[in-house]
C-alpha cells in the first residue's frame, strides 16, 4: 500500500526560505514528484526525483533521500504568487499516489 | 509537453442522473488517468483508461459506478453514473506522453455539483 504525509499548512512571509517535507512507505518506488496547485487549478509539474540527492530547478529545489522514505520541496525568495498547495507524490509502476498535499501561505 | 482540455469545465446535476466528461489531449499520448478531488482534498486515482480494452480501477471505485472509454491516444470519458452528492468533487483527467518521461500533465478539471 502507499502512505504518504506531508504537513497540512505553513505560513512564511514574502522573501523566505520554505522547506515543504514529505515521507512516504510505498510499495513499487518508480519516483518521487512535487506538484504546486491554485486554487480552482489543475495541479502543475514542478520536480521529479528518482536518484537520491537535491535537485535544483531556479527558485525550487527538490530533495530525495530513499533509504529514508523522505523527501522536501525547498522555495526560496518566496512570492505572493507561491500561495498555493504543494503536493508530493510518488510514483509506482505507471501511476501516482498524491499525499494530501500542504497548503502553504505567503504574508507580506 | 501535452496540453489538456475537459468539457464541461462544470456542472450542477440532479441526483440519480449521470454525466459524462470528456478529456481530449492535444498529442497522443502513452497512458490517461482519471482522478477526483474532493473539498480541501488530494488527489485520488479512480482509474486508469486503457486504450482499447477495459479501463483498470483504484480500490473502491468500480465499472459500474465510474464508466470509462478510451477509443483512442488521445481521447477519453469518464461518466459519473447515478449521482449522489457525495459525487460532488473535481474530476481531473491526465496524461503521461512517455516522451516526458514519468511527468503527468493535468487538465482543468470538471467541477461537478450535485443536488
Amino acid at each position: 500500500g502507499q502512505n504518504i504525509d506531508q504537513p497540512t499548512e505553513m505560513t512564511a512571509t514574502e522573501g523566505a526560505i520554505v522547506q515543504i517535507n514529505c515521507t512516504y512507505q510505498t510499495s513499487g518506488f518508480n519516483g518521487l514528484f512535487w506538484y504546486q496547485q491554485h486554487a480552482g487549478e489543475a495541479p502543475t509539474f514542478l520536480s521529479y526525483n528518482v536518484l537520491d540527492g537535491l535537485e535544483e530547478k531556479g527558485r525550487f529545489s527538490s530533495f530525495l533521500s530513499r533509504s529514508k522514505g523522505y523527501s522536501y520541496l525547498l522555495l526560496k525568495e518566496l512570492q505572493m504568487k507561491d500561495s498555493a498547495s504543494y503536493l508530493c507524490a510518488t510514483g509506482g509502476g505507471n501511476k501516482l499516489t498524491f499525499g494530501t498535499g500542504t497548503q502553504q501561505k505567503v504574508e507580506l | 509537453s501535452a496540453v489538456i482540455s475537459q468539457k464541461p469545465s462544470r456542472d450542477i446535476c440532479q441526483r440519480g442522473t449521470s454525466l459524462t466528461i470528456q478529456c481530449q489531449v492535444d498529442s497522443q499520448v502513452t497512458m490517461m488517468f482519471w482522478y477526483r478531488q474532493q473539498p480541501g482534498q488530494s488527489l485520488t486515482l479512480i482509474a486508469t483508461a486503457n486504450q482499447g480494452s477495459e479501463a483498470t480501477y483504484e480500490s473502491g471505485f468500480v465499472i459500474d459506478k465510474f464508466p470509462i472509454s478510451r477509443p483512442n491516444l488521445t481521447f477519453s470519458t469518464l461518466t459519473v453514473s447515478n449521482m449522489s452528492p457525495e459525487d460532488s468533487s473535481i474530476y481531473l483527467c491526465s496524461a503521461r506522453d512517455g516522451m516526458s518521461g514519468d511527468e503527468q500533465f493535468f487538465g482543468p478539471g470538471t467541477r461537478l455539483t450535485v443536488l
